[in-house]
């Protein structure tokens, strides 16, 4: 079947430390891998996405690299901020019958102090 | 250009009520999704559409459960009889077809008393 296994939270970095949150994926077919993030009273947006192996995403400072061999796409940033304080969630989408619907990770939540 | 709304962002209601939850895609856009979001169950598909077919309901809880779309627009998810198990944020998105980015809405609050 289709799933996403994110690392739990909760994340509690300091402003400018390096973040890494694991997302590993199983699929039927060849899917498209995603990063939602959800900031404190809002709706999901979208961060990256990439649609096949070895492409990169990136947005924000955020990157992370589609990776077939491991089935992964962890999302990286290299110096976090206050404002990157949100939920995070992987998620793929895969064709066929199941016509695009995301199947998204637990969720990550990330703290981060000035 | 205007994003996906949703209506109303708050629902209370008593247990055993019939509830329904509007969703206002983006413009042009001919998939609509349907999502879930509780604490215990983090975020899960209830439905897709695309145009006024539904190819897909697999994600509906249950048969007190049930969606409409009309014009290829205008999407109703209503909720009969709920019970508290079904409090939770109702999220609604929208891609230009399927398989594509999908955008969502700020999701409609429900509290089951």
């Amino acid at each position: 079947g289709n799933s996403v296994t994110q690392m739990e939270g909760p994340v509690t970095l300091s402003e400018e430390a390096f973040l890494t949150i694991n997302c590993t994926y199983t699929a039927t077919g060849y899917p498209s891998l995603f990063w939602y993030v959800q900031y404190p009273g809002e709706g999901l947006q979208l961060l990256l996405k990439a649609t096949k192996a070895d492409d990169k995403g990136s947005n924000k400072g955020f990157e992370a690299t589609y990776r077939k061999e491991t089935t992964s796409f962890h999302l990286e940033k290299g110096s976090v901020q206050v404002s990157d304080s949100a939920v995070y969630f992987c998620a793929l989408s895969v064709g066929g019958s199941t016509l695009g619907r995301l199947y998204f990770g637990r969720g990550t939540q990330l703290t981060v102090w000035p | 250009g205007a994003g996906v709304s949703q209506s109303p962002s708050n629902k209370v209601t008593e247990k055993g009520k019939d509830v329904e939850l509007r969703c206002d895609p983006i413009s042009g856009h001919t998939a609509l999704y349907w999502y879930r979001q509780s604490l215990g169950q983090g975020l899960e598909f209830l439905i897709y559409f695309q145009g006024n077919s539904a190819p897909d309901k697999s994600g509906l809880p249950s048969d007190r459960f049930s969606a409409e779309r009309t014009g290829g627009s205008v999407s109703t998810l209503t909720i009969q009889r709920t019970q508290q198990e079904d409090s939770a944020v109702y999220l609604c998105a929208s891609s230009f077809i399927s398989q594509e980015t999908q955008y969502f809405g700020p999701g409609t609050r429900l509290l089951v008393l």
